[in-house]
């Protein structure tokens, strides 16, 4: 009965440098979700994994950010030349269900990732 | 451009007061609301989701309403508690929305004090 695990809680990195983000959904939930919450910007859709179809990746604010999703569980959300302006709190959410409107979409979230690029 | 608007930003009551959270939101082709609360520096804890058929749920202290047509939500937290004091965002799911992306509100930050 784990909830959404994510990893690690904070990152601190170098300008230009890589990072790799992990999430863990709730075992058995299809779809699952990457947000980021920056200072000033409130709560942001990045990229969204539903089953084994094509992510919609509309979100991401540049061609530095990429995710994949592998054996439809784990996800890794990379960002690639940090910059300072990356610097949020990366948060995952997995539901049951992704067709829209499907009654079983709460969406359930983990605890986050503190991204700090210097 | 389909917007959600949390109004005030931040609130203090005294304990025991009611709170009243208003959220809108500029289209009403929705699928549901969901009413969250963060507490500093962690995640998102769900605690009330509305599908778009339906008028108002309630969880204990909480009652959420809502109203499709005028594009509104209200979350009531009665006989509010210190430990009450967190974010709370209101977010939607919009029809044409990737799957169940959330927009969200900018939040109302609550404190109350004892």
């Amino acid at each position: 009965g784990a909830g959404v695990s994510q990893s690690p809680s904070n990152k601190v990195t170098e300008k230009g440098k890589d990072v790799e983000l992990r999430c863990d959904p709730i075992s058995g939930h299809t779809a699952l979700y990457w947000y980021r919450q920056s200072l000033g910007q409130g709560l942001e859709f990045l990229i969204y994994f539903q089953g084994n179809s094509a992510p919609d990746k509309s979100g991401l604010p540049s061609d530095r950010f990429s995710a994949e999703r592998t054996g439809g569980s784990v996800s890794t959300l990379t960002i690639q030349r940090t910059q300072q302006e990356d610097s949020a709190v990366y948060l995952c959410a997995s539901t049951p269900g992704g067709l829209a409107g499907s009654t079983y979409n709460e969406q359930f979230f983990g605890p986050g990732t503190r991204l700090t690029v210097l | 451009k389909q917007e959600v608007t949390q109004i005030p930003a931040a609130l203090s009551v005294p304990e025991g007061e009611n709170l009243v959270l208003n959220c809108s939101f500029t289209d009403s082709a929705i699928y549901n609301l969901q009413w969250f609360r963060q507490d500093p520096g962690k995640g998102l804890t769900s605690l009330l989701l509305i599908q778009s058929s339906q008028r108002e749920q309630t969880s204990g202290r909480l009652n959420a309403s809502l109203d499709k047509s005028s594009g509104r939500s209200t979350l009531y937290i009665a006989a509010s508690q210190p430990g009450d004091s967190a974010t709370y965002l209101c977010a939607v799911v919009y029809v044409g929305a990737a799957g169940n992306k959330l927009t969200f509100g900018g939040g109302t930050r609550v404190l109350v004090k004892p």
